[in-house]
């Protein structure tokens, strides 16, 4: 079956704007959580839907948002981007939660310039 | 807040050892914990998961360990190959699903 993916898989932005990042899950799956990767913070947890709702957040700004379609699709937004903010953002889907593990897409590598 | 502690130094091993790598969180204890293992450039994938009352749980060459006293879980792989090279990570998880990932351990194995 096809894997979780992202899309788009790189992309550069001009501090101040805004970008979408799209994720689209295993079939079936429906908790989609989001995170950011960086060299010097690792993985961080930014959210988690279920079924069209946000069920954990992180400990980002307002600035990163998120939303999950009734098809289990999701999107994550970053508004007024920093440059602080370029990062391999990594989506991961599970059936229902963390029990049978998390499987995660190959990332969207956003640059700020 | 929880944090979580993997060796941020690489681990250098000879093909056919056993490699370990240690997670130890602080706090409470997580309900499960899963282990991961991620390519550069590329996201993590899934290798197990052991849950609080479980000491033990083994899948083919891996075996995790889990030991709520000491905080602690210890991920071997045994007979190592240079394809095991990677970086592991370790990820409790509390209530509700809320992740965090330890920092991962980066494994070489040299032929």
């Amino acid at each position: 079956k096809a894997g979780v993916t992202q899309t788009p898989r790189y992309l550069i932005k001009t501090r101040g704007q805004q970008v979408t990042l799209s994720c689209s899950p295993i079939s079936g799956h429906r908790s989609v959580s989001w995170y950011q990767q960086t060299p010097g913070q690792g993985l961080q947890f930014l959210f988690e839907y279920f079924s069209e709702t946000q069920r954990n957040k992180g400990n980002f700004p307002g600035r990163f948002s998120g939303r999950q379609f009734s098809n289990s699709r999701s999107e994550m937004n970053v508004s007024t981007l920093e440059l602080g903010d370029s990062a391999l953002y990594l989506c991961a889907s599970s059936w229902q939660g963390a029990e049978r593990g998390y499987t995660f897409g190959s990332g969207t590598r956003l640059t700020v310039v | 807040s929880q944090k979580i502690e993997q060796n941020s130094e690489a681990l250098n091993i000879q093909e056919g050892k056993t490699a370990t790598l240690t997670c130890n969180y602080t706090n409470y204890s997580p309900a499960y914990l899963q282990w991961y293992r991620q390519d550069p450039g590329r996201g993590p994938v899934f290798l197990l998961l052991i849950r609080e009352n479980e000491k033990e749980k083994r899948k083919e060459r891996l075996k995790v360990t889990f030991d709520t006293t000491l905080k602690q879980s210890l991920f071997h792989i045994t007979a190592s190959q240079p394809a095991d090279s990677a970086t592991y990570l370790c990820a409790p998880i509390y209530n509700f699903n809320k992740f965090y990932f330890g920092s991962g351990t980066k494994l070489n194995v040299k032929p």
